[in-house]
């Protein structure tokens, strides 16, 4: 099925650094949805975003609707050990329940 | 609070081998929605319910899928027969109709030798 374009695929940084990612879509979206999956484990909701332009924060999580409702971005400020996992972005269109699920940011801490 | 509660965690099983996999979403939930997660294709939503009832089951891969839900605390994504391509994590989630937000079971890891 069509997935939403996320980058980066990988990111390595050292602990307490900031982290920036984001997801494009080529269509627009009513709903953004950011989740962070363990290993082993299922995705866990972290931030859901409604309104272009919305500006939302969750503890050290930002999250932004993008103005033109096909994008959306994810910060995380002076990362520490348990931020370590893989992020998916997640868009809704309006009448629609089926996400459609971004390809996936992983993120590793470097000692 | 519970959250989404699937079973089993991990199933090993053999080709042509009937698969069972159960799903007790949130309470009060009356969205459930079955995925199944693989490295080549990520997450692909195969079937969803709405009251129970199945809206969208355009994901299921082939006949050999089927899903059900007998009332609003209980699903089953059954496989029959099972083949070695079906071995991939499934995810059940569930949410309020019409809330976007769902939330995610800790998943089946099925492996079909």
């Amino acid at each position: 099925g069509q997935q939403l374009n996320q980058s980066p695929q990988s990111m390595f940084i050292q602990e307490g650094e900031d982290v920036s990612m984001n997801c494009t879509s080529s269509s627009i979206f009513n709903t953004w949805l950011w989740y962070k999956q363990d290993p082993g484990e299922g995705p866990v909701l972290l931030i859901a975003l409604y309104k272009a332009g919305e500006l939302t924060s969750n503890g050290r999580l930002t999250a932004q609707f993008g103005i033109t409702r096909k994008d959306s971005f994810l910060n995380i400020s002076a990362s520490i050990p348990s931020d370590v996992g893989i992020y998916f972005c997640a868009g809704l269109r309006f009448g629609n329940e089926k996400l459609t699920f971004g390809t996936g940011t992983r993120l590793t801490i470097i000692p | 609070d519970a959250g989404v509660i699937q079973s089993p965690r991990h199933e090993v099983t053999e080709m042509g081998q009937e698969v069972t996999l159960r799903c007790k979403p949130i309470s009060g939930h009356n969205s459930l929605f079955w995925y199944r997660q693989t490295m080549m294709r990520g997450l692909e939503l195969l079937i969803y319910f709405n009251n129970n009832v199945p809206i969208d089951d355009s994901g299921m891969p082939e006949d050999r899928f089927s899903a059900k839900m007998p009332n609003a605390s209980f699903s089953t994504l059954k496989i029959q027969p099972s083949e070695p391509r079906d071995s991939a994590v499934y995810f059940c989630a569930s949410s309020i109709y019409k809330n976007n937000e769902q939330f995610f079971g800790p998943g089946t890891r099925l492996t079909v030798l």
